[in-house]
């Protein structure tokens, strides 16, 4: 089976940088997504890893150590729409982590 | 703009009723996913379709629920009885099989079930 592990909650500042961690453990693994979802919606793909090393997207970026089974997500330039719960997430079908919830202020 | 559309997006129910949740995946995506999310369990995988077929519903309690693909357009999962403990906000997903390898699904904007 799989299991992830990431922070429950998380606060910084607005255009601040935060980093979201998750550790996971999987009998097979095919890459870390990560997903955003905000209060009352659906989630949303943010990113995927499938190979070690940082993904950009935007202000956003992912990475992935295989050998450590983590990764993380990180968020620049921080702003107060970006405050959702996000999930990390592997194999196939996708099980997610528990969230981290995200709090960004002023 | 496609999207997975989801009915109902509400609904509250006695115990003992039976709840119908339908499901509209993208046009052209040919697996389909259930997802259950509540504050202490999280998202919970349910049932899971490729090309209609029924892969994985090891997440699903067997003796009253159930899920089904009459047809590549709709998914649907059905309560019979409900029960308080099923209130939950409850997600679609679709996605293509290669894109879903990569992790990305298509989430509907979920239906909150409410079981007093």
């Amino acid at each position: 089976g799989q299991s992830l592990e990431q922070p429950s909650e998380v606060t910084a500042v607005e255009g601040a940088i935060v980093q979201i961690n998750c550790t996971y453990q999987t009998s097979g693994f095919y890459g870390l997504s990560w997903y955003q979802q905000h209060d009352g919606g659906a989630p949303t793909f943010l990113s995927y890893n499938g190979l070690d090393g940082l993904e950009e997207t935007g202000r956003f970026s992912s990475f992935l150590s295989r050998s450590d089974s983590y990764g993380y997500l990180l968020l620049q330039e921080l702003q107060m729409k970006d405050s959702a719960s996000y999930f990390c997430a592997v194999g196939t079908p996708l099980v997610f982590g528990k969230g981290t919830r995200l709090s960004v202020i002023a | 703009d496609a999207r997975v559309t989801q009915t109902p997006r509400h609904k509250v129910t006695e115990m003992g009723q039976e709840v119908t949740m339908r499901c509209q995946p993208i046009l052209g995506h040919n697996t389909v996913f259930w997802y259950r999310q509540t504050m202490m369990q999280g998202l919970e995988l349910l049932a899971y379709f490729r090309n209609r077929a029924p892969l994985d519903d090891s997440g699903m309690p067997k003796d009253r629920f159930s899920a089904e693909m009459p047809d590549a357009t709709l998914a649907t999962l059905k309560i019979q009885p409900s029960e308080p403990r099923d209130s939950a906000v409850y997600f679609c997903a679709s996605g293509l099989v290669l894109r879903v390898n990569t992790g990305e699904l298509f989430f509907g904007e979920g239906s909150r079930l409410t079981v007093l």
